[in-house]
């Protein structure tokens, strides 16, 4: 069975500090996708970011950076120099690769609540 | 941009009721989900539907919930017999590969 876990449930930071969310993931297939979302006061979930499993490569978009290892199952995110619109609930997420007629369930950590104060 | 959408934002219902949340996935997706996300939790997959059927469906999605695409545009989920602690967002979300977009969520208050 896979499980996503979120150790931190919430961060309080001020603006323009770094903050890195933690992700640790399991999984018994060798092939999945991970994710990002974000959840901000309103409720809505917005999409950040897909990695597969066979792509290792760090990834950076803005003040958004992604570290995906898999020696230590891990899908860290950082945001740079943060800002008060970053406060939300960012939530990990895993996706085992799956026959077709299957679909691609989403298993989600349990959030991690970010807060940044002006 | 194409964007799934959810009708109502907000519903409330009295305790025993029946209540369909409705949804209307990207028009080319072939996989549609409900998720259910109780106030202050994590997200949790409800139901998968492919190919005009059920194709995985999670411990809480028990004989009290059911989906049904009516259409060629509609997903729905009817919740029978409301109990209180039914009260949640609930999000449809609708993917082509692995990537699946989110609805704004409906939030449903049960009384």
């Amino acid at each position: 069975a896979q499980k996503v876990t979120q150790a931190q449930t919430e961060i309080s930071v001020v603006e323009k500090e770094d903050v890195t969310l933690d992700c640790v993931y399991e999984t018994r297939d060798t092939t999945y996708y991970l994710f990002w979302y974000k959840q901000p006061p309103s409720g809505e979930l917005v999409f950040l970011i897909r990695r597969n499993s066979f792509d290792e490569q760090n990834e950076i978009s803005g003040r958004y950076s992604w570290n995906f290892q898999k020696s230590t199952s891990s899908f860290n995110f950082t945001i740079t120099a943060s800002q008060v619109v970053d406060s939300a609930v960012y939530f990990c997420a895993l996706s085992e690769a799956r026959i077709k007629a299957a679909g691609n369930k989403l298993t989600f950590g349990g959030g991690t609540r970010v807060l940044v104060k002006p | 941009e194409p964007e799934v959408t959810q009708t109502p934002s907000h519903q409330v219902t009295q305790m025993g009721q029946e209540v369909i949340l409705r949804c209307v996935p990207i028009s080319n997706h072939l996989y549609f989900y409900w998720y259910r996300q109780i106030l202050g939790q994590k997200v949790e997959f409800l139901v998968s539907f492919y190919n005009n059927e059920i194709s995985e469906k999670s411990e809480i999605f028990d004989d009290q919930f059911s989906v049904e695409r009516p259409d060629g545009s509609n997903f729905t989920l009817k919740i029978r017999s409301t109990k209180l602690e039914d009260s949640a967002m609930y999000f449809c979300a609708s993917s082509e590969d692995s990537e699946a977009f989110f609805g704004q969520g409906t939030r449903l208050t049960v009384v």
